[in-house]
C-alpha cells in the first residue's frame, strides 16, 4: 500500500479537463514539494511538475499542480489521446522511512 | 541534456545478488546538488524508492531494504551501482537510475529508461 493515495484510475474525453488528486501526511506533502510523473505505456517515467506547480521546459502548459496542505493535484487541460498514461506523485518524507514516498499511481483513461 | 543508462544482467537467481550500473553522460556526478538514485517498478505495480548516493559517498537507504542494499559510486567512470544480496521473486522489477535534483527541482528530473530484472532459477 503506498504511502501517498491516489484513485486508481479517471477518465475523460477528448478536449476536456481532467484533476488527479495526491493525499499525503503533513511529514510529506504537507512539509515538502510534491512531484509529478508521467509514465506512458512501456515507457519510465517523466517529470511533468515540480516544486508543487512548476513545469520543465517542455512540458506544455496544459499540465498544471497544486498543493494545499497534505494535498495536491495534478490538472491536465486539452486532453488528448496521447495523455493516456499513469502518472505518479511523490514528496519526500520527514520521517525518513523510506525518505521518499510515491503515490500508487492513476491511470488516465481519454474516453 | 543529461542522460543515465542502466546495465547488468536482466536475470538473477534466488538468493543471489543483484548488481546494476547507471551510467551518467552529459554532466558530472560530482557537480553536486543532486542524489544518484535506484527506484524500482514491480510488475504492473507503482514506484518505490530504493535508496541514493550523493558523489561524495554520502547515502540513504530505503529501511525495508537496508539489509540487503549497498549503493555506492565511482566518480572516475561517472557511474553509480546498486548491489541486492539475497534476491528472491518479490525482488523482480524494473530498475530505474535516476538523479534527484535535491538543491534544484526537489524532484526526480531524469531518468534511466529502466532495466527489467527478473529473479527466477
Amino acid at each position: 500500500q503506498s504511502v501517498l493515495t491516489q484513485p486508481p484510475s479517471v477518465s475523460a474525453a477528448p478536449g476536456q479537463k481532467v484533476t488527479i488528486s495526491c493525499s499525503g501526511r503533513n511529514s510529506n506533502i504537507g512539509k515538502n514539494y510534491v512531484s509529478w510523473y508521467q509514465q506512458l505505456p512501456g515507457t519510465g517515467p517523466r517529470l511533468l511538475i515540480y516544486e508543487n506547480k512548476k513545469r520543465p521546459s517542455g512540458i506544455p502548459d496544459r499540465f498544471s499542480g497544486s498543493k494545499s496542505g497534505t494535498s495536491a493535484i495534478l490538472g491536465i487541460s486539452g486532453l488528448q489521446t496521447g495523455d493516456e498514461a499513469d502518472y505518479y506523485c511523490a514528496a519526500r518524507d520527514d520521517t525518513m522511512n523510506p525518505e521518499w514516498v510515491f503515490g500508487g499511481g492513476t491511470k488516465l483513461i481519454v474516453l | 541534456q543529461l542522460q543515465l543508462q542502466e546495465s547488468g544482467p536482466g536475470l538473477v537467481k534466488p538468493s543471489q545478488t543483484l548488481s546494476l550500473t547507471c551510467a551518467v553522460s552529459g554532466g558530472s556526478i560530482s557537480s553536486g546538488g543532486d542524489f544518484w538514485t535506484w527506484i524500482r517498478q514491480h510488475p504492473g505495480k507503482g514506484l518505490e524508492w530504493i535508496g541514493y548516493i550523493y558523489y561524495s559517498g554520502s547515502i540513504s537507504y530505503n529501511p525495508a531494504l537496508k539489509s540487503r542494499l549497498t549503493i555506492s559510486v565511482d566518480t572516475s567512470k561517472n557511474q553509480f551501482s546498486l548491489r541486492l544480496t539475497s534476491v528472491t521473486a518479490a525482488d523482480t522489477a524494473v530498475y530505474y537510475c535516476a538523479r534527484d535534483a535535491y538543491d534544484s527541482r526537489h524532484s526526480f528530473d531524469y531518468w534511466g529508461h529502466g532495466i527489467l530484472v527478473t529473479v527466477s532459477s
